[in-house]
């Protein structure tokens, strides 16, 4: 299996919400990261996960919190969300974060949008 | 900081026509990634190369990286409409932290 997946496809929500992203992957990589991809632009990085740890947070405002229950699983916890905060969302998997490959494998992505 | 720079950032031509995108740095690159995405979806990886002046050919796609590893080039021959998308590379520096920088991304379009 050489697939990420994601849930869910889209997401509607308002500034006073509580919501998640859900991201697995099966192809035994350790290392898991969010991004956050405004149109035409490329991924810009949030969060890496290595070995289930939290090991990069790119300054992220404390509304987005990660958690990674287990080494397939990753999730991203939104709550009081800004309108800005629309955007698509991409999870991605691969080899531990020490390799000078990082061949990074990429969900479809939650299209996001905030009201 | 280390840039990497990706032209041109928007490209339209016919089909049958061919086509070259670059991603340059003044930083060596221990490895250069080119990804491939549509619209609502994520990048798909493409090709990854690593040594200096290597090619690597995928049907109609072939991938170039420099002798110094400063610089990559896709260039694409006899373009098709489902060739069509958002082009990325992403570099892992020498001297980096070992994630990816990314190009700003070539919007491909072709026209049948």
């Amino acid at each position: 299996d050489t697939e990420v997946t994601q849930t869910p496809k889209h997401l509607v929500m308002g500034m006073t919400n509580k919501k998640s992203l859900k991201c697995e992957q099966h192809m035994g990589h350790r290392a898991m990261y969010w991004y956050k991809q405004k149109a035409k632009k490329p991924p810009e990085l949030m969060f890496v996960y290595s070995y289930e740890k939290l090991s990069i947070n790119e300054s992220v405002p404390s509304r987005f919190s990660p958690e990674c229950p287990n080494s397939s699983l990753l999730n991203l916890h939104l709550h009081a969300l800004q309108p800005e905060d629309s955007a698509l969302y991409l999870c991605a998997s691969s080899q531990p974060s020490g390799r000078l490959y990082n061949e990074q494998f990429f969900g479809p992505g939650t299209r996001l949008t905030v009201l | 900081t280390q840039l990497l720079e990706q032209s041109p950032q928007f490209l339209s031509i016919q089909e049958g026509e061919n086509l070259t995108v670059y991603c340059n740095s003044s930083s060596v690159f221990s490895s250069l990634q080119w990804y491939r995405q549509e619209p609502g979806e994520g990048p798909v990886l493409l090709v990854t190369v690593v040594t200096g002046g290597e090619v690597k050919k995928l049907k109609r796609l072939t991938f170039q990286f420099g002798d110094a590893r400063k610089d990559s080039s896709l260039h694409i021959t006899a373009a098709q409409p489902g060739d069509t998308g958002l082009y990325l590379c992403a570099g892992v520096f020498l001297s980096g932290n070992y994630q990816l920088i990314w190009g700003a991304g070539t919007k491909l379009i072709i026209k049948p």
